[in-house]
């Protein structure tokens, strides 16, 4: 059974830009959770999906933004780029909503905010 | 609200020695507790959690791990370091049986001398 999947997996953008970053999870999860791992603030919840709908979220400021597809495939955006904003981000997949006590990870994308 | 701490960002170990990384966590609620390895450039790997039942807790790779309710601790132990356990490892606490985001600790950097 294939793991999840993160794409791109390093990506460099510019202050004030915009990105979206990819995670297809493991074949029958539903549910998907992405992380943000920086050195300064370390691993925190952004938000969770599950069926298309974002059921649960971190405190992060608006720019970021997720969405998930009817095959369970996630994306996340984060506009209007700040330096800070650069970071691994980490994509979680687990079997059913608010199940992350069984969650497996993705390799993560790391973003780079120049 | 939930935390976790971890004592020693840093802890250095030489080969064949025991390795202890300090985990104390903070939580209103019984906690389910995970211990989680990140290998350079590399997503998250459940090492071992527990959830109820037996507070001694076996996890891949020779670790194991005891939750102790009187000192809200959950430190991680393996009898023999090997050169292949150095890696960065999180302690993370989830709450309502594993229903609540995972709340981590900042790391605790593992490095095996030969």
């Amino acid at each position: 059974k294939a793991g999840v999947t993160q794409t791109p997996r390093y990506l460099i953008k510019t202050r004030g830009q915009q990105v979206t970053l990819s995670c297809s999870p493991i074949s029958g999860h539903r549910s998907v959770s992405w992380y943000q791992q920086t050195p300064g603030q370390g691993l925190q919840f952004l938000f969770e999906y599950f069926s298309e709908t974002q059921r649960n979220k971190g405190n992060f400021p608006g720019r970021f933004s997720g969405r998930q597809f009817s095959n369970s495939r996630s994306e996340m955006n984060v506009s209007t780029l700040e330096l800070g904003d650069s970071a691994l981000y980490l994509c979680a997949s687990s079997p059913n909503p608010g199940q992350y006590n069984e969650q497996f990870f993705g390799p993560g994308t790391r973003l780079t905010v120049l | 609200a939930q935390s976790v701490t971890q004592l020693g960002s840093h802890v250095s170990v030489s080969e064949g020695a025991l390795v202890l990384l300090r985990c104390n966590y903070s939580s209103s609620v019984p906690p389910y507790l995970f211990w989680y390895v990140q290998y350079p450039n590399q997503g998250l790997q459940l090492l071992l959690k527990y959830t109820t039942g037996a507070t001694l807790v076996k996890g891949i790779n020779g670790f194991e791990a005891e939750f102790k309710k009187s000192e809200t601790s959950f430190h991680l132990t393996k009898p023999s370091a090997h050169m292949s356990d150095a890696a960065e490892y999180f302690c993370a606490v989830s709450e309502l049986s594993g229903n609540t985001p995972l709340v981590f600790g900042k790391g605790t950097r593992l490095s095996v001398i030969a």
